[in-house]
């Protein structure tokens, strides 16, 4: 079955820079890619997604890039704000129904 | 529309106890997930439904784990008996097409065996 690597498991980073989450695919007939957002103590909420389609896609401060020959797909996120202080998780689907989870990215954007 | 919504938001149980979960999908859409959340092992798919037929159930722990989906608005999880391992938060969340559109999660239920 479909296996997702993430990585880092931690990010810290100061309050203005960049943040960049990075997350490998096992199976090549995944075509679907969202990225959830998890505030402590909250539901996962999506913030972006990407289909196999698409190299590349952004809203406003988050993008997504997908780079199907290596499987792998990237959030980045610039100008961080403390807001933005959460566990992200990428995931991946073949079209079948099961969504498959990394295991998460703890960000934390100190001021 | 109101979200996907899990009952109860918290559960204390003892253990060997049976314990229900229960969710309600969104209004329109046709396929609904189970998951387990744990520090250990992050977000784990026990099950899915497709228009409330279980399609993939190779996540469910044990025999212990049952799930069912008697109708489009309305699925439980349930375990029996419970045990200090399955402590955990469980998501319900249901989507509009199989796995290529937005999983919309419920707020969870944080199950806690003693």
């Amino acid at each position: 079955g479909e296996n997702v690597e993430q990585h880092p498991s931690t990010l810290s980073v100061q309050e203005g820079d960049s943040a960049v989450i990075k997350c490998t695919y096992s199976d090549s007939a995944s075509n679907y890619f969202p990225w959830y957002k998890q505030e402590l103590g909250k539901r996962p909420q999506l913030i972006i997604d990407i289909r196999s389609n698409v190299g590349e896609k952004k809203d406003q401060r988050i993008a997504v890039t997908l780079n199907k020959t290596a499987k792998h797909f990237s959030l980045h996120i610039t100008e961080t704000q403390p807001e933005d202080s959460a566990v992200y998780f990428c995931a991946a689907s073949i079209g079948s129904g099961k969504l498959q989870f990394g295991a998460g990215t703890q960000v934390v954007v100190t001021p | 529309d109101a979200g996907v919504i899990q009952s109860p938001r918290h559960e204390v149980t003892e253990m060997g106890q049976e314990v229900t979960l229960r969710c309600k999908p969104i209004s329109g859409h046709n396929s609904l997930f189970w998951y387990r959340q744990t520090m250990m092992r992050g977000l784990e798919l026990l099950i899915y439904f497709n228009n409330n037929v279980p399609i993939d159930d190779s996540g469910m722990p044990e025999d212990r784990f049952s799930a069912k989906m008697p109708n489009a608005s309305f699925s439980t999880l349930k375990i029996q008996p419970s045990e200090p391992r399955d402590s955990a938060v469980y998501f319900c969340a249901s989507s509009r097409d199989r796995g290529l559109t937005e999983a919309f999660f419920g707020q969870g239920t944080r199950l806690t065996v003693v």
